[in-house]
C-alpha cells in the first residue's frame, strides 16, 4: 500500500537559516510527488510537484525538492527561511495517476516555526 | 478564477443534527475530492468523483456520510446524524484529469 512518512512533526529554524523537510514514500511504481503548504486556518497550497524528468524541481516561494529514487525520498529545501514561511507542510504521493485512481496519500505534516 | 469555493466556512451544530457541506470546484475541472483533516488522523480522503461519478468512496467513515455531485459545478457532503467525533475540517479539492489538486479553504465543523 502507498504511504508517506514525514519523520519530523515540528521543526524550528531561525529566520535566514536553511531548511530541509524530510519525506519518505512507499509506492510500487514511479510516484507522482507533491509538497503542499497550509497556513493556519487556510486550505492547502501546492508548492511544487514531481512527475518525471529532472529530479530537482523548483517551486513557488523559493522552495525546491529533490527526488531520490534509491532513498524513496522527496525532501523539501529552502536556502533562507523567511518568517512568513511558518506553516505546516505536507508531502503527498499520487496513487495511480493515469489509471482508475486519482487520490493523493498525504503524510502527517511537519509544522515549521521560524524564530526571529 | 475564484478557486475552489466551500460553504459554510464554519459550522457548529448539535449531535444528531444533519449537516450539509457544499463545494463549487474550479470551472473546467473534472475531478472533485472530499478530505477530512483531524489532529489524530491527519488528512484523509473521503470520496472522489470523476466527471460527476463517484469513483472511490472507501474513505467514507460510515453510512451516516453521503456525498453527491449532481453537476460539474456543485457537490455536497452530508452527515446525518452528526456525532461529536465528526468534528474536523473538511476540505474540497478539484483537479483536471486527476493530476494537480487545488484545495478550497475548508469548512470547520464542530458537533457539540
Amino acid at each position: 500500500a502507498q504511504s508517506v512518512t514525514q519523520p519530523d512533526i515540528h521543526i524550528t529554524v531561525s529566520e535566514g537559516a536553511s531548511l530541509e523537510l524530510r519525506c519518505n514514500y512507499s509506492y510500487g511504481a514511479t510516484p507522482y510527488l507533491f509538497w503542499y503548504v497550509q497556513s493556519p486556518g487556510q486550505g492547502l497550497q501546492l508548492l511544487l510537484k514531481y512527475f518525471s524528468g529532472d529530479t530537482l524541481v523548483q517551486g513557488i516561494k523559493g522552495f525546491e525538492a529533490e527526488f531520490k529514487r534509491s532513498q524513496s525520498s522527496f525532501n523539501l529545501r529552502k536556502p533562507s527561511v523567511h518568517w512568513s514561511d511558518a506553516a505546516e507542510y505536507f508531502c503527498a504521493v499520487g496513487a495511480g495517476y493515469g489509471g482508475s485512481q486519482g487520490n493523493l496519500i498525504f503524510g502527517k505534516g511537519t509544522k515549521l516555526s521560524v524564530k526571529p | 478564477d475564484a478557486g475552489v469555493i466551500q460553504s459554510p466556512r464554519h459550522e457548529v451544530t448539535e449531535m444528531g443534527q444533519e449537516v450539509t457541506l457544499r463545494c463549487k470546484p474550479i470551472s473546467g475541472h473534472n475531478s472533485l475530492f472530499w478530505y477530512r483533516q483531524t489532529m489524530m488522523r491527519g488528512l484523509e480522503l473521503l470520496i472522489y468523483f470523476n466527471n460527476n461519478v463517484p469513483i472511490d468512496d472507501s474513505g467514507m467513515p460510515e453510512d451516516r456520510f453521503s456525498a453527491k455531485m449532481p453537476n460539474a459545478s456543485f457537490s455536497t457532503l452530508k452527515i446525518q446524524p452528526s456525532e461529536p467525533r465528526d468534528s474536523a475540517v473538511y476540505f474540497c479539492a478539484s483537479s483536471l484529469s486527476r493530476v494537480e489538486q487545488f484545495f478550497g479553504p475548508g469548512t470547520r465543523l464542530t458537533v457539540l
